[in-house]
């Protein structure tokens, strides 16, 4: 099955300043690529997706790329605010006809923004 | 957009007992839910794939007996812990997609505590 590996597990940065994270997967029939953030004792909020035949998307100060020979894809947050702050986390899952396949979850990062 | 209700959002239970949780997709009918299970501090797990009118599919290592899965209809899936043991207390959260599109919608989430 699936595997899905995110770092930093851990992410602090001064306000203003940019994010990232890396999530690498393993199953090359995955092609969808969503990142929630979720905030304590609150339902994954989706933020942004990818498709696995789009390299890069972009909404507002939030952007993902994908690197689909490398199996690995990224989420980068410009100009963090405190409200940035949460856990986040990358997912993996193919999306094949009927749409019965569940996310791979990453393992999260919690992403600390000082101000 | 679509809406994802989970009922109920903490409910404690005594050792050895059963409880039921429901989710309900509020205004789109889902051929498809998922159960996860979420640790604190850790990530989403796929438990199970909940299949309207047949049987669910469950994820490795995940006791079929134990926790139920009901589908009966397009919009209604339960998961029932039974004989709920203390390391069972987690917060448990569903999710659909509608037909075969890209995005999961997730509920609320349950945190079920045994005593």
């Amino acid at each position: 099955g699936e595997n899905v590996e995110q770092h930093p597990s851990t992410l602090s940065v001064q306000e203003g300043d940019s994010a990232v994270i890396k999530c690498t997967y393993s199953d090359s029939a995955s092609n969808y690529f969503p990142w929630y953030k979720q905030e304590l004792g609150k339902r994954p909020q989706l933020i942004i997706d990818i498709r696995s035949n789009v390299g890069e998307k972009k909404d507002q100060r939030i952007a993902v790329t994908l690197n689909k020979t490398a199996k690995h894809f990224s989420l980068h947050i410009t100009e963090t605010q405190p409200e940035d702050s949460a856990v986040y986390f990358c997912a993996a899952s193919p999306l094949r006809r009927g749409g019965a396949d569940g996310l791979t979850f990453g393992k999260g990062t919690h992403l600390i923004i000082q101000p | 957009g679509a809406v994802v209700s989970q009922h109920p959002s903490r409910v404690i239970c005594k050792s050895g007992t059963s409880v039921k949780i429901e989710c309900r997709s509020l205004d789109f009918q889902a051929t498809t839910m998922f159960w996860y299970r979420q640790f604190p501090k850790q990530s989403l797990m796929l438990m199970a794939t909940s299949n309207e009118g047949s049987k669910a599919t469950y994820e490795q290592g995940v006791e079929k007996d134990k926790f139920l899965i009901n589908h009966a209809s397009l919009t209604l899936s339960t998961l029932t812990v039974t004989s709920a043991h203390p390391e069972d207390s987690s917060f448990y959260i569903c999710s659909a997609r509608i037909g075969g599109g890209n995005t999961i919608y997730f509920g609320e989430g349950s945190w079920l505590t045994v005593v």
